[in-house]
């Protein structure tokens, strides 16, 4: 079945660097686009940021855009989200999606559990 | 950008009774590229409604969506134990992508 497993979240001062990890499995990895939605303290749902199956298409949201940069490894079946710059406000859990269909106007139909990113002196 | 407005914020009911959850856009969502999510506490979000109205695989059937243009609704007929959680909509039409602030169905 269908599985996306995030890693990497922990504890950064502010400024600093971290680097999430998304494995997927069960599915043609390289077929589909994959999201990063993060989930701040007592707050919704905020999409991040997206990468097409061969890397050609991406998109950021305005709050990451320069200090953020997604990468994927298809032959690894991974993703990732480079975050730079952080600040507290970057401070959520990190979620993963697999966009179906894999186009351009997708929904998202499978999430990881989340990673805990704490930006934090 | 599109903004979506969910109401009510809490919707406080009993196991049994019908749930109806109300998102409204700032402007037409075209193609009624609407999605609807179900988020428990400690779990993964999960697809509910795409489309606006059709089902995600394996989502019973008292979960319905209906709506077009500007105003969705999400209807759960009769809330079950594991239906208290938060909901959100998302629109897929257009950069970037944007989540309703949510609302969260409590147990009265």
């Amino acid at each position: 079945q269908v599985q996306l497993v995030e890693s990497g979240g922990a504890l950064v001062k502010p400024g600093g660097s971290l680097r999430l990890s998304c494995a997927g499995s069960g599915f043609t990895f390289r077929d589909y686009y994959m999201t990063w939605i993060r989930r701040a303290p007592g707050k919704g749902l905020e999409w991040i940021s997206y990468i097409s199956g061969s890397s050609q298409t991406i998109f950021y949201a305005d709050s990451v855009k320069g200090r953020f940069t997604i990468s994927r490894d298809n032959d690894n079946n991974s993703v990732h989200l480079q975050m730079n710059s952080l600040r507290a406000e970057d401070t959520a859990v990190y979620y993963c999606a697999r966009a179906l269909p894999p186009n351009f106007y997708a929904y998202l139909d499978f999430w990881g559990q989340g990673t805990l990113v704490t930006v934090s002196s | 950008e599109i903004v979506l407005t969910q109401s009510p914020g809490t919707l406080s009911l009993s196991p049994g009774e019908r749930a109806t959850l109300s998102c409204r856009a700032s402007q037409t969502v075209s193609r009624n590229f609407l999605a609807w999510y179900q988020h428990r506490p400690g779990q993964a979000p999960r697809l509910l409604m795409y489309g606006a109205s059709s089902r995600a695989t394996g989502i019973p059937d008292r979960f319905s969506g209906g709506g077009s243009g500007t105003d969705f609704t999400l209807t759960i007929s009769r809330l079950e134990p594991e239906d208290f959680a938060v909901y959100y909509c998302q629109q897929y039409a257009s950069l970037p992508r944007t989540f309703g602030p949510g609302t969260k169905v409590e147990v009265k």
